[in-house]
C-alpha cells in the first residue's frame, strides 16, 4: 500500500532551526513535494524533489533519499509565520500526490 | 509562481440545492486539474482527477453523479455539488498541474471553497 509517514506535531523556537521527517511507500515514484498549509487555508508550495540531494530556497531546504524512502524539510531563522502544518507528499507512479496528515509546527517566542 | 483562482470562497446553501464551483487557472494552460476535499483537521482527500476533453476519473467512494466535474477548457474547471446534504460542508481545493522542461512539475493549489450546507 501507500503510506506517508511524518511527526504529528514539533515545536520548535524563534529563530532555531527545525527539521521535519517524512518516510514514504508508494506505488512507484514522480518526485516529492513539501506544502507548507496555515489553519483555514489550501496549500501552499514548498519545494520538489525529483533526485537525490538537498534543494536549498531562502530559509527552505528539502532532502531526498529515494534508495530509502526518506525526506525531510529544513526550516532556518524560524519565524511566527511558520507555525503551520507542513504536508509531505510524494507523488506515484499515476503522477498522484499522496497525502499524510501533516506536521503541524508551532512556534515558540 | 503559477496563479489559480477558486470562485466562491465561500458558500451557503439550503440542504438540496446544487453548487457550482470554479477553478481557473490563470497564467498557465493546465491540462490536469485536481479536486481535493479536506473535513477539519484532516488531510487532504483527493477526489477526482479532471483532464481536458476528457471525463474525470473519480476516486474510489466519491459519487461520480454527485459530484459533477466539467473540465472545459485548459484553463477552467468545475466541480458541481449536487443535491448538496450537511455531510457534504467541506473545505473545497482545486489544484492545477503544471509541467515544465525537463523532469520538473508541480501542483498548484487554489485558495480553496468553504462550502457550508444548512
Amino acid at each position: 500500500g501507500q503510506n506517508i509517514d511524518q511527526p504529528t506535531e514539533m515545536t520548535a523556537t524563534e529563530g532555531a532551526i527545525v527539521q521535519i521527517n517524512c518516510t514514504y511507500q508508494t506505488s512507484g515514484f514522480n518526485g516529492l513535494f513539501w506544502y507548507q498549509q496555515h489553519a483555514g487555508e489550501a496549500p501552499t508550495f514548498l519545494s520538489y524533489n525529483v533526485l537525490d540531494g538537498l534543494e536549498e530556497k531562502g530559509r527552505f531546504s528539502s532532502f531526498l533519499s529515494r534508495s530509502k524512502g526518506y525526506s525531510y524539510l529544513l526550516l532556518k531563522e524560524l519565524q511566527m509565520k511558520d507555525s503551520a502544518s507542513y504536508l509531505c507528499a510524494p507523488m506515484d507512479s499515476n503522477y498522484q500526490l499522496i497525502w499524510g496528515a501533516g506536521t503541524k509546527l508551532i512556534i515558540k517566542p | 509562481g503559477a496563479v489559480v483562482s477558486q470562485h466562491p470562497s465561500w458558500v451557503i446553501c439550503k440542504s438540496g440545492t446544487s453548487v457550482k464551483i470554479e477553478c481557473r487557472s490563470l497564467d498557465f494552460q493546465a491540462t490536469t486539474m485536481f479536486w481535493y476535499r479536506q473535513f477539519p483537521k484532516q488531510s487532504l482527500m483527493l477526489m477526482a482527477t479532471s483532464n481536458e476533453g476528457s471525463k474525470a476519473t473519480y476516486e474510489q467512494g466519491v459519487e461520480k453523479d454527485k459530484f459533477l466535474i466539467n473540465h472545459a477548457s485548459l484553463t477552467l474547471s468545475t466541480l458541481t455539488v449536487t443535491s448538496a446534504h450537511p455531510e457534504d460542508s467541506s473545505f473545497y481545493i482545486c489544484s492545477a498541474r503544471v509541467e515544465t522542461s525537463g523532469d520538473q512539475e508541480t501542483q498548484y493549489f487554489g485558495p480553496g471553497t468553504r462550502l457550508l450546507v444548512l
